[in-house]
């Protein structure tokens, strides 16, 4: 069975700081994998996915950016955090038109 | 591009009794449908997923139609419980790769005794 890890579980970060959210799955070779963004009490925005390692296409400019270095990790990253980036950011891998998440990472920024 | 609403954004249900959400969509390309369930600071729980050649499904207590002519997609939980009191995503893909995932605004759900 795929399971899917998201870290850190929560974090707390100052404006203008650097962040690094990770994600790996297991169980299944080369996924499509997904990163998600919820704001508080909303709906999800799709940020970034990759079908490939090394391949990353950007669905929305927030400020943000996606690597996937290995075939089951995929990272997300800024250099410089604002405080619009808090929410509930998600980790998702794809089979065709389903997504299955992780547990997510709660980010404030303060 | 593909747009999609939800609603009701807010629903209260006794236990027991059903509860309806209803999505709508734009693209009549639209080939799948999934909805999600999120509880309190968790991820999202995929509830069931159809195909655009599927107009009724059943599981578990669920029950999902959809009716292409009207572009219209719904969740029907039969006999609720307080443990269905959630966030419920819909949620449609016009691509077979799921690349390009719309999410409704959500339902909050609650279940009360």
């Amino acid at each position: 069975a795929q399971t899917i890890h998201q870290w850190p579980v929560a974090e707390i970060k100052a404006v203008g700081s650097p962040l690094s959210l990770g994600c790996t799955i297991k169980g299944k070779s080369s996924p499509n994998l997904y990163w998600y963004w919820q704001a508080t009490g909303g709906t999800l925005q799709q940020l970034f996915y990759s079908i490939t390692v090394g391949q990353v296409e950007s669905v929305v400019q927030l400020n943000l950016s996606a690597s996937r270095p290995k075939d089951d990790q995929f990272i997300l990253s800024t250099e410089k955090l604002l405080l619009s980036h808090s929410g509930f950011y998600l980790c998702a891998w794809s089979p065709p038109g389903e997504l299955y998440f992780g547990p997510g990472t709660r980010l404030t920024v303060l | 591009g593909e747009q999609v609403e939800q609603r009701p954004p807010h629903l209260s249900v006794r236990e027991g009794d059903s509860a309806i959400i209803i999505c709508t969509y734009t693209d009549s390309a639209t080939a799948y449908f999934s909805w999600y369930k999120q509880e309190a600071g968790a991820g999202l729980q995929l509830l069931m997923s159809v195909l655009s050649n599927v107009d009724r499904k059943e599981e578990q207590g669920l029950t999902v139609l959809l009716n292409k002519k009207d572009k219209r997609l719904s969740l029907n939980l039969t006999a609720a419980h307080p443990g269905d009191s959630a966030v419920y995503f819909c949620a449609v893909s016009a691509t077979s790769s799921g690349q390009k995932l719309v999410f409704g605004q959500g339902t909050i759900l609650k279940v009360y005794l």
